[in-house]
């Protein structure tokens, strides 16, 4: 099984500044690859699917990008509403295998 | 409005069994995938199991094969997951989610239900 590891596994920022999350597949997965966010205690949110492209609905700060093993989710300017842990997901077989996560905090 | 509603969940002695429904409105049911997710408290998102739009097609996370059952009705556009031989390891929230386009299973989850508590405890 494709295994996804993600780091780093928490970070700290301050507001303005830019943060970038890596995802890392064990095999190739093409694009198939999706980023959520989940805010305590809330629902996780699609943000990124096709590892580049934005949900709609969802700020232009955030991007996506890679291809194969390797993908980054980075945010361009961090918001004290982007408190939250991240998680990527892989979709292109059939197994939709979750990363660990990254919590994101401000400072 | 696309509404995830689950229900079923509660706790359940180690070995039991259990049903999860969703709820599903706002959309064409019958023409996408869906799925369950879990989540342990403080752990992260753990994928369940993924049924195809017609319900022909099922695949399951290693960890629930051969004790969980996905299975849908497009006529009630109800998405359920029968539990069965339970044990603490299943303890989670439990949200179902649909797929993100119409088709293919292998989509992104879109909109994702509230979430149901499932506690396996004695």
């Amino acid at each position: 099984d494709i295994q996804m590891t993600q780091s780093p596994s928490s970070l700290s920022a301050s507001v303005g500044d830019r943060v970038t999350i890596t995802c890392r597949a064990s095999q190739g997965i093409s694009n198939y690859l999706a980023w959520y966010q989940q805010k305590p205690g809330k629902v996780p949110k699609l943000l990124i699917y096709a590892a580049s492209t934005l949900q709609s609905g969802v700020p232009s700060r955030f991007s996506g990008s890679g291809s194969g093993t390797d993908f980054t989710l980075t945010i361009s300017s961090l918001q004290p509403e982007d408190v939250a842990t991240y998680y990527c997901q892989k979709y292109n077989t059939a197994t939709f295998t979750f990363g660990p996560g990254t919590i994101v905090d401000v400072k | 409005e696309v509404q995830l509603v689950e229900s079923g969940g509660g706790l359940v002695q180690p070995g039991g069994s259990l049903r999860l429904s969703c709820a599903a409105s706002g959309f064409t049911f019958s023409s996408y995938a869906m799925s369950w997710v879990r989540q342990a408290p403080g752990k992260g998102l753990e994928w369940v199991s993924t049924i195809s739009s017609g319900g022909s097609g099922t695949y399951y996370a290693d960890s629930v094969k051969g004790r969980f059952t996905i299975s849908r009705d497009n006529s009630k556009n109800t998405l359920d997951l029968q539990m069965n031989s339970l044990g603490a390891e299943d303890t989670a929230v439990y949200y179902c989610a649909k797929s993100l386009m119409a088709g293919s299973p292998w989509r992104a989850f879109d909109f994702w239900g509230q979430g149901t508590m499932v506690t396996v405890s004695s």
